[in-house]
């Protein structure tokens, strides 16, 4: 079975890193891009990655260049996001997901989400 | 930057009624547009890719049309578990971004 289980600390301080992880198994994690998305309560879907877990080449969304890291364990097919500098805003569901389907490069299996919360 | 709009914010049908989603782009994506579903305290389920292409295990009451900036998602007949929020996305090529749309949500009426 196809699938992502992710994991990770869920509340945070202001200024505080947190860092996710996304464990891939039912298939070559080497062979598909891992996205990272997350939403805000009351918000839309936001992306904010990628990576490719064979060559490490990842990619940014603008809004979180500089903050944000995605890298992998391709010995544990697991995918990791660190995500510093947290605020308030950060507050959000988090959720990895495996990429690449047609030219579209849709995501096509989701992990289940971990919650952040970020609160003094 | 790739802008993706839906319309309308909220949709209010009942269960057999059809269902049409707009999801307009602010440069042409050229296809690369994908649908999802998503419901609360689940995970995004992938519908359509390539702005027509079913994903595994989708129904046939969902299609997806459109090409340029201009995509439709239409359910032809409401069923309850289909009441939910629905999201487009698209890909620009370079440099690799990915955008969603601030979504739809389809309430029973």
């Amino acid at each position: 079975q196809v699938q992502l289980a992710q994991s990770g600390d869920g509340v945070k301080e202001p200024g505080d890193s947190v860092k996710l992880s996304c464990k891939a198994s039912g298939y070559t994690f080497t062979r598909y891009d891992i996205h990272w998305v997350r939403q805000v309560t009351g918000q839309g879907l936001e992306w904010m990655g990628w990576m490719n877990p064979n060559s490490g080449e990842t990619g940014y969304g603008k809004k979180f260049q500089g903050r944000v890291a995605m890298t992998r364990s391709t010995s544990i097919s697991t995918a990791f996001l660190d995500l510093t500098s947290l605020t308030s805003g950060d507050t959000a569901v988090y959720y990895c997901a495996r990429g690449g389907r047609g030219e579209t490069g849709a995501l096509d299996i989701w992990g289940q989400g971990t919650v952040v919360s970020v609160s003094s | 930057e790739v802008v993706l709009t839906q319309s309308p914010a909220t949709l209010s049908l009942s269960p057999g009624e059809r269902a049409t989603l707009s999801c307009r782009a602010s440069l042409s994506v050229s296809g690369r547009l994908a649908w999802y579903q998503h419901k609360p305290g689940q995970a995004p389920r992938l519908l359509i890719y390539d702005a027509s292409r079913r994903a595994t295990d989708i129904p046939d009451r969902f299609s997806g049309s459109g090409a340029g900036t201009d995509y439709t998602l239409t359910i032809s007949s409401l069923e309850p578990e289909d009441f939910a929020v629905y999201s487009c996305q698209q890909r620009s090529n370079w440099p690799p971004t990915w955008t969603f749309g601030q979504g739809t949500k389809v309430e029973i009426k």
